[in-house]
């Protein structure tokens, strides 16, 4: 079965401190996206990543950076963690193709404090 | 650049009642719309998704939706809900090169027994 698992699962970090955030599929497949999702609010997209050692942009990309080391692996980093990057972040992965299915890890709780 | 909305926030429906949740797009193509749902501390999953063809289309537990270009809307549509259903609803259309979504700001659905 098609598996993403993100870890940790939920973490406490300072304001200007390094944080960062790795998710891990078992579908094989190309495509893995960050997105976060704050209170009340739908998920946003970070950055997003095609193809091992490629990442890109996505709508919300500023104080996040992202790292594909392989195409089972793919981390986002907060090189200086601030108030405002507290929520849930969520990563995804997908076939090629507009109309595939995106499957969702459990997401991370960040605190920021 | 495109966007989606669904204008109802919560909504709240007696077990064995219908529900519809609604979703606006805005898109100057036809695009490939998705519903997905997330249950409590879980990730999204997904309940259906449409780019062509007959525009209801079937989903997960009983779940459809009907697309209609005139209205830009895909509303989702269930005839007897379980209390199990209660949960958060996030409509979602993809657009670009790497089947990115974007999300509506959800609706949560609550289920009275």
């Amino acid at each position: 079965e098609a598996a993403v698992t993100q870890s940790p699962r939920s973490k406490v970090a300072v304001t200007g401190g390094k944080v960062t955030l790795s998710c891990h599929q078992t579908n094989n497949h190309d495509y893995m996206y960050w997105y976060r999702q704050d209170t009340g609010h739908g998920l946003r997209l970070i950055h997003y990543s095609y193809v091992a050692d490629s990442t890109e942009k996505g709508d919300i990309p500023d104080g996040y950076k992202a790292s594909r080391p392989s195409q089972e692996n793919f981390s986002l980093i907060l090189e200086l963690a601030s108030l405002s990057q507290t929520a849930v972040y969520f990563c995804a992965s997908s076939d090629k193709g507009h109309n595939a299915e995106q499957f969702f890890g459990p997401g991370t709780r960040l605190t920021v404090l | 650049a495109q966007s989606v909305t669904q204008p109802d926030a919560r909504v709240t429906v007696s077990e064995g009642a219908s529900l519809q949740l609604r979703c606006k797009y805005s898109y100057s193509a036809t695009p490939y719309l998705f519903w997905y749902v997330q249950y409590p501390r879980q990730g999204l999953q997904l309940l259906l998704k449409y780019y062509s063809g007959d525009p209801v289309v079937q989903g997960v537990n009983g779940f459809e939706a009907e697309f209609s270009k005139s209205n830009s809307s895909f509303h989702l549509r269930k005839a007897s809900v379980h209390w199990s259903d209660s949960a958060v609803y996030f409509c979602a259309v993809s657009t670009g090169f790497a089947s990115a979504l974007t999300f509506g700001s959800g609706t949560k659905v609550i289920v009275l027994p």
